[in-house]
């Protein structure tokens, strides 16, 4: 079935520095990814959707010069959390879809934690 | 705009039978999911349905439609401690169908 690995996997990072968030697929090609944020005991927050060579779509409230998406191929999507503080800890997840209609497979997640 | 909604909480007996709901506002959802998260971990897609079925069965798992209500069940027949969980229902938005609005969420506790 498909595969979606996303890296890395926990990362603690100082306030004011960036951190990069990949995901990819590992065997299908994904035009569409979709970059989702989940806090502690909540559900999914859809933050924005990565379109492969052209810009990504944010949801509404969502600052798009904060997370930067780049999806530069058919099978890697990037996030990265610019500048980032304690508030933007949280549980970041990718997923993508082979376009069959079947689900969207989900990576297994990246915890930020912003100290 | 879209809403779906979930009781936060089941706790079953190892064995018996688990009943999750969902309700949802969209009524032009194209498919339905069930995705189950353990602690610490990425969503694991259990199952999906299309719009026009009432009803889907894999193994252990059945799920029920009811467009007309707008609300969405999944059954885990003989559940076990290993099924322990969230389990988050989805529905796809009208944009497209890969795009995903997510329930809350229902933590599932299986004791044994």
């Amino acid at each position: 079935g498909a595969v979606v690995s996303q890296h890395p996997s926990r990362v603690i990072c100082k306030s004011g520095t960036s951190v990069k968030i990949e995901c990819r697929s590992l065997d299908f090609q994904a035009t569409t990814m979709f970059w989702y944020r989940q806090f502690p005991k909540k559900s999914l927050m859809l933050m924005a959707t990565s379109n492969e060579g052209s810009k990504a779509t944010y949801e509404q409230g969502v600052e798009k010069d904060k997370f930067l998406i780049n999806h530069a191929s058919l099978t890697l999507s990037t996030l990265t959390v610019t500048s980032a503080h304690p508030e933007d800890s949280s549980f970041y997840i990718c997923s993508a879809n082979e376009g069959t209609g079947g689900g969207n497979t989900f990576g297994s997640g990246t915890r930020l934690t912003v100290v | 705009g879209e809403d779906v909604e979930q009781s936060l909480f089941l706790s079953v007996r190892e064995g018996d039978s688990s009943v999750i709901n969902c309700t949802y506002t969209d009524s032009s959802s194209t498919y339905l999911y069930w995705y189950k998260q353990e602690p610490g971990a990425g969503l694991q897609l259990l199952t999906y349905i299309f719009s026009n079925m009432d009803m889907k069965q894999d193994q252990r798992l059945t799920v029920l439609l009811n467009k007309k209500d707008k609300h969405l069940s999944l059954r885990i027949a003989d559940t076990q401690t290993g099924d322990s969980a969230i389990y988050f229902c989805a529905e796809s938005m009208r944009t497209g169908f890969q795009k995903l609005v997510f329930g809350t969420g229902t933590r599932l506790l299986v004791s044994p």
